[in-house]
């Protein structure tokens, strides 16, 4: 079973509805993070939690909003989706003195 | 802002030629990671390098660091038509636990 998993793996919605997208994961990391990837651009940190009640911004955090029900979940939300949220959404961890990141397979969003 | 930036941000070569791809950044670093990204899929930790060190190897990637002038590179040998795939160098600044990612470097291996 993979250790970082992101559910739905596609998700098409309309400008206005809220959207969930939900991270789990099994390898027992403190730190988990969201990122979204524009064609062109790599990836850029949306959110970021250090354990349960430490929540950050990451670099493009307006339009978002997470929440960390427990260690090994952290949920990423659109309040009101716009277009320009289409994008591929990625999940990650990581653990301690080592430095490397974990990712998940990625949500595939579009917003019509 | 991005850190990192790659180039060349395309190389296409041929199954068993060496590619080579550079990544520069602004600000000092902890350590800097190469992550590699098959379509549309997640990405996948390659290689980390620490700000202490020059060189490091694992199989057939090669990274150098070079901190007097803010740069790496990664080196791919005897390439395969399975190392098609983009490649993101990320920088740790401080070891804060957040990555900066460039924007990639997409390689494809010709058979």
């Amino acid at each position: 079973d993979a250790d970082v998993t992101q559910t739905p793996r596609n998700r098409i919605t309309k400008t206005g509805k809220r959207i969930m997208l939900e991270c789990s994961q099994t390898k027992g990391h403190d730190r988990m993070y969201w990122y979204r990837q524009d064609p062109g651009l790599g990836l850029r940190l949306i959110y970021y939690s250090f354990d349960v009640k430490d929540i950050n911004k990451g670099e493009i955090s307006d339009g978002y909003s997470v929440s960390r029900q427990a260690q090994a979940k952290f949920s990423l939300s659109l309040e009101s989706a716009i277009p320009n949220q289409t994008a591929l959404y990625f999940c990650a961890t990581r653990g301690g003195s080592a430095g490397e990141q974990f990712f998940g397979p990625g949500t595939r969003l579009t917003v019509l | 802002s991005q850190q990192g930036e790659e180039d060349p941000q395309a190389l296409s070569i041929q199954e068993g030629e060496n590619a080579t791809m550079n990544c520069s950044y602004k600000t000092s670093i902890n350590n800097l990671q190469w992550y590699r990204q098959n379509s549309g899929r997640g990405l996948v930790h390659l290689i980390l390098i620490r700000s202490n060190e020059r060189e490091k190897h694992s199989g057939r990637l090669r990274v150098t660091l070079d901190t007097s002038k803010k740069s790496s590179s990664l080196l791919i040998t005897a390439s395969r038509a399975a190392d098609t795939a983009s490649y993101f160098c990320a920088t740790d600044p401080s070891n804060d636990y957040k990555l900066s990612f460039g924007a990639g470097t997409t390689v494809t291996v010709r058979a």
